[in-house]
């Protein structure tokens, strides 16, 4: 396709499960950004990769979160141990350039965590 | 970061014009000041990025004054598929890893 593809849509994990999330950019898009985003409020960054590197994991809020993207195109977010609070939107970007100037953003990925 | 300012909610009319302003007065010499619209269960969406004056595209307008520490969205004729929340974001848009902050948004309803 020719946008960014989220998978699952839609995950309900029981507490304490581990979970991944796909993201397949855009073909060719060096930056691929994720983000967390809880009902109601904005986008929370969470990490960036340029390529396969993963230049920020800042916003990571535990050590039960990771990512990676191994060959520099299709990433995985994983959540080990999975918390109520973790419950959210997960939304993929992808951008062309090395820098953000266009993003573009999947569907994202609501998990629910029960 | 430069942090962003606007209003939570904005009501209007469909055929009217809807102006968004954002507040950023700490914008870098660098910064660009860039929109996202949102719809309910999707990702935001690109729809203009502009350093200062005015940029105009098939979607909305832009207008940054001289000094740069405001900027306002102009959406014109809106109509009821416009409703959505609205971003401003101001960042390096050139650096290698810059990354998006989202503030939280304006949420604008557009009533028949």
């Amino acid at each position: 396709g020719a946008g960014v593809s989220q998978s699952p849509r839609y995950k309900v994990a029981k507490r304490g499960q581990d979970v991944a999330l796909r993201c397949d950019p855009i073909s060719g898009h060096v930056s691929l950004f994720w983000y967390q985003q809880a009902l109601g409020q904005g986008p929370e960054f969470l990490t960036y990769f340029q390529n396969e590197a993963q230049l920020d994991k800042s916003g990571l809020p535990s050590d039960r979160f990771f990512a990676e993207r191994p060959e520099g195109s299709v990433s995985t977010l994983k959540i080990q141990r999975t918390q109520q609070e973790d419950s959210a939107v997960y939304l993929c970007a992808s951008s062309h350039r090395e820098g953000l100037t266009e993003a573009f953003f999947g569907q994202g990925t609501r998990l629910t965590v029960v | 970061l430069a942090k962003t300012t606007q209003p939570i909610s904005m009501d209007s009319y469909e055929g009217q014009e809807v102006n968004i302003t954002c507040s950023h007065n700490n914008i870098a010499t660098n910064d660009y000041i860039t929109w996202y619209q949102q719809f309910p269960s999707q990702g935001p969406r690109f729809i203009i990025q502009g350093y200062k004056t005015k940029v105009t595209n098939e979607v909305a307008s832009l207008f940054i004054p001289a000094d740069r520490k405001s900027s306002t969205l102009s959406l014109p004729r809106v109509s009821l598929s416009d409703t959505a929340v609205y971003y401003c974001l101001v960042g390096d848009s050139g650096a290698a890893g810059n990354k998006l902050t989202f503030g939280g948004g304006t949420r604008v309803l557009v009533k028949p």
